[in-house]
């Protein structure tokens, strides 16, 4: 079966220290995969997507990265996180519309 | 560029009782039009959507949407709510299947 896994669920860092999420996909190949950042009450904001390994597209500038090293892996990451880091992070992977992970919750302290 | 609106933030409905969320959207052709929902602290579930076609749409858990191409409108329905839609639901609309534009979500609280 097809399957969308993201971790971790929480994650509370502190501001200027490295982030790393990830999200892994199970059951098909070459997905096309995205990285959405949802703010407190505010819709979902697309941050990159790839359509295959090494391929990343960048939605908006910003303080985050994201790499594609496996076919089924999309990792989201930063150098030094800004409190305006702090949210909800969800991966997706395109089957006819979107299957989200369960999202990771950061908050940059 | 396409853009969403939901003009309802909050809506609190009694449980048996119909739903009806609103959604218009801003684009120049015939879009891809979505609704998702999203459990608290959960990722977010796709409901139901149009591509071409019915405008009358079935999705899961009993919602329903039509596409009004004349109003702009892809308005989501329940006949009767259960205690378990209370959740944040969200439309979306593109160009495509992917790359969507998300509104801002509407609260939706059931009362017993």
């Amino acid at each position: 079966s097809q399957t969308i896994h993201q971790w971790p669920a929480t994650l509370v860092q502190p501001v200027g220290s490295p982030l790393s999420l990830e999200c892994t996909v199970e059951g098909t190949s070459n997905p096309n995969l995205y990285w959405y950042r949802q703010a407190a009450g505010r819709g979902l904001q697309l941050l990159f997507y790839s359509v295959g390994i090494g391929q990343i597209s960048s939605e908006v500038p910003q303080n985050l990265s994201a790499s594609r090293p496996q076919d089924r892996q999309f990792i989201l990451s930063s150098k030094k996180l800004l409190l305006s880091d702090s949210g909800f992070y969800l991966c997706a992977w395109l089957t006819g519309g979107y299957t989200f992970g369960s999202g990771t919750r950061l908050t940059v302290v | 560029a396409q853009s969403v609106t939901q003009p309802d933030i909050h809506i609190t409905v009694s449980e048996g009782a119909s739903l009806e969320l609103r959604c218009n959207y801003s684009y120049g052709a015939t879009p891809y039009l979505f609704w998702y929902v999203q459990s608290p602290g959960q990722g977010l579930q796709l409901l139901l959507k149009y591509f071409s076609g019915d405008t009358l749409v079935q999705g899961i858990k009993g919602f329903e949407a039509e596409f009004k191409r004349s109003q702009s409108s892809f308005n989501l329905r329940k006949p009767s709510v259960h205690w378990s839609d209370a959740a944040e639901y969200f439309c979306a609309v593109g160009a495509n299947d992917y790359k969507l534009s998300f509104g801002a979500g509407t609260t939706v609280t059931v009362r017993a």
